[in-house]
């Protein structure tokens, strides 16, 4: 089965400075890659994905991502980083589901990032 | 363009009531429609997933279950609540077929007293 680790709980970073928040995946298949952001109390807000083609992906707000098979990670990064980018971070791998017809998404636990100012 | 609409955004339940909480997409049709949970530190857990009407499947056995009596109409009930089924609830749809991306809802807060 497939499964996301985010070994980062919380990461704190200054703002102005540059972001690099951590994604491993287990999958043995070409995975489906996601990372999605979540404020407070809200649903989930895609960033960018990864389906195939060129390895560094581009997202909304100024977020890129880089998918390194050999490592399993894919890795989010901004060069830097605004007050606003406080929030709920989450990778996200695509596999079908046992009852076939449906891709699901299997989320990691999350990375809160905080933004001093 | 397409949009999710879940509600209600709060809800506090005694326990042993029911629940019934509903999502509604608009500007597809047949999409794939998902119910998940999340709970503090344990990131998204998926409940259940749907590709057509009438058609439920379930990820992990609880005390929920899920319909979709139409094409666009997603809801998650429970004839009687347990206080671990507090979380926020969290309903996507995406399009038919592999690899696409999932679109969510707000959210659901269940609060169970």
């Amino acid at each position: 089965a497939q499964s996301v680790t985010q070994p980062d709980i919380h990461i704190t970073v200054s703002e102005g400075a540059s972001l690099e928040l951590r994604c491993n995946y287990s999958y043995g298949a070409t995975p489906y890659l996601f990372w999605y952001v979540q404020s407070p109390g809200q649903g989930l807000q895609l960033l960018l994905k990864y389906f195939s083609g060129d390895t560094l992906v581009q997202g909304i707000k100024g977020f890129e991502a880089e998918f390194k098979r050999s490592q399993s990670s894919f890795n989010l990064r901004k060069p830097s980083v605004h007050w606003s980018d406080a929030a709920e971070y989450f990778c996200a791998v695509g596999a079908s589901l046992a009852g076939g017809g449906a891709d699901g998404l299997t989320f990691g636990k999350g990375t809160h990032l905080i933004i001093q100012p | 363009s397409q949009t999710i609409h879940q509600w209600p955004a709060t809800l506090v339940q005694p326990v042993g009531s029911p629940l019934s909480l509903e999502c509604t997409v608009e500007g597809t049709s047949n999409p794939n429609l998902y119910w998940y949970r999340q709970a503090a530190g344990r990131g998204l857990q998926l409940l259940f997933y749907s590709v057509g009407i009438g058609q439920i499947s379930s990820e992990v056995p609880q005390n929920l279950s899920a319909s979709r009596p139409q094409d666009r109409q997603f809801i998650l009930s429970s004839k009687k609540l347990l206080l671990s089924d507090s979380g926020f609830y969290l309903c996507a749809w995406s399009l038919q077929g592999a690899g696409t991306e999932a679109f969510f809802g707000q959210g659901t807060r269940l609060t169970v007293v």
